[in-house]
């Protein structure tokens, strides 16, 4: 069975561009969670969506934006990119929003 | 504001022994609780989940949660040089939350 896909794997962009990275999850499962990981924390909660709506949205600025589509995968949005945005985002799929969470292999950001 | 502490680390112990890796969350609410270990620039991956008091094993994996005292750990018997890598501790709050909260992580060395 595929795991959590995401796309691209790495990405460099440039302060003040915009990036779209996306996410496909597990066969069967229904919620995609988004997170940011810098380099020496955990990761940190962004937004979660079940059934194509939002189910919760962590301390990020509006600059955040995600959507999940009729086959349950999912975009996250970023804009008016900052160097502060680099990092590890993760992608992670729960087949209920409430089960556990499997996480893709995470697209590496860096804005420069 | 919900807080999940744990060590930094890094820990180290001989191939072999028991390694204990320590969690501490301060929202008493928490239902939820999971253990994923982190290979350097990898993605997290799911090792262990516990929603009980008391202790869960699955092969040379124990976590084992206290409500009581808002702690949960995860003991890994014969630790194997494999087994090096950042330890994260993530709760999830009650009924209806979708919202992981990670420690920063346990760095864990396995030394042969």
């Amino acid at each position: 069975d595929a795991g959590v896909t995401q796309s691209p794997t790495h990405l460099i962009k440039t302060r003040g561009q915009h990036v779209t990275l996306r996410c496909s999850p597990i066969s069967g499962h229904k919620s995609v969670s988004w997170y940011q990981q810098v380099l020496g924390q955990g990761p940190q909660f962004i937004f979660q969506y079940y059934e194509k709506e939002e189910r919760g949205r962590g301390n990020f600025p509006d600059r955040f934006s995600a959507r999940q589509f009729p086959n349950y995968s999912s975009e996250l949005n970023v804009n008016a990119l900052l160097l502060g945005d680099s990092a590890l985002y993760l992608c992670a799929s729960s087949f209920l929003g409430e089960t556990e969470a499997f996480f893709g292999q995470g697209t590496r950001l860096t804005v420069v | 504001q919900k807080e999940v502490e744990q060590n930094s680390g890094p820990l180290s112990v001989p191939e072999g022994a028991i390694a204990s890796l320590n969690c501490t969350y301060s929202d008493r609410g928490s239902q939820s609780f999971f253990w994923y270990r982190q290979y350097s620039g990898k993605s997290p991956e799911l090792i262990m989940f516990i929603y009980s008091n008391g202790d869960k094993e699955d092969g040379r994996f124990t976590a084992q949660l206290n409500k009581a005292s808002q702690y949960v750990s995860l003991l890994i018997r014969d630790s194997q040089p494999s087994d090096s890598a950042t330890y994260l501790c993530a709760v999830k709050a009650g009924a209806g939350s979708y919202q992981l909260t990670f420690g920063k992580g346990t760095k864990l060395s396995v030394i042969p």
